[in-house]
């Protein structure tokens, strides 16, 4: 089974910094990936996805990952964060064709 | 174009109640999946279905059954509910292995 983890159960940033959530996985063959977001009270939503082609993704939001093989990782960035961003972020792994594998997810708090 | 929804969104048991919990889904996906999700602990997987008719068990099966009669509802059911599943519960869909579509989640107190 595959495993999926989340570096940083909390991550605090100032409004208009760098975001950075980290996400390493652990997969003998080249996975999909994904990210996701929750808001409170609400359901996952799909920020950005990586299948196959190009290792860097571009999102919603401003989101975007980099699909890094030889480091196992898929590191979720924003370059400028925004209140709006506050929420609960999830990463996930799926080994084709069934089977999905989630984090336990990064609160991300922005400071004004 | 409703996407996932899930029925009810709040529930309320009594220990050794039963209930399901319904998922529909207009995609035409043929994937189906039931999460819960507590807190810490992310979301894991109950049972899945890849395909009408067929159904699997996923990471935390245990007092749970499922149905999948048509190809756009996935049940979830709960024969004698116990406080240890008070979660959200969260449904899913997908397209094989492609992106899940989440519902809005159901939350369940045991008391």
């Amino acid at each position: 089974a595959q495993s999926v983890t989340q570096l940083g159960s909390h991550v605090s940033v100032s409004e208009g910094a760098l975001v950075l959530l980290r996400c390493n996985y652990s997969s003998s063959v080249p996975p999909y990936l994904f990210w996701y977001v929750q808001y409170p009270n609400q359901g996952l939503q799909l920020l950005l996805k990586y299948t196959t082609g190009a290792t860097l993704v571009k999102g919603i939001n401003g989101f975007e990952a980099e699909f890094k093989k030889s480091e196992t990782s898929f590191h979720l960035t924003k370059p400028s964060a925004h209140m709006s961003d506050a929420a609960e972020y999830f990463c996930a792994v799926s080994d084709f064709p069934n089977q999905f594998y989630f984090g336990t997810g990064t609160s991300l708090t922005v400071i004004p | 174009n409703a996407g996932v929804t899930q029925t009810p969104k709040f529930r309320v048991l009594k220990t050794g109640q039963s209930m399901t919990l319904l998922c529909a889904q207009d995609m035409n996906h043929e994937y189906m999946y039931w999460y819960r999700q507590d807190p810490g602990m992310g979301l894991r997987l109950i049972h899945y279905s890849v395909g009408e008719g067929t159904t699997a068990k996923g990471e935390v099966p245990d007092g749970y059954n499922v149905s999948r009669l048509k190809k756009q509802n996935f049940l979830l059911g709960l024969e004698s509910a116990a406080p240890s599943q008070t979660s959200v519960y969260f449904c899913a869909s997908s397209y094989q292995g492609e992106a899940q579509y989440f519902g809005p989640g159901t939350r369940l107190t045991v008391l």
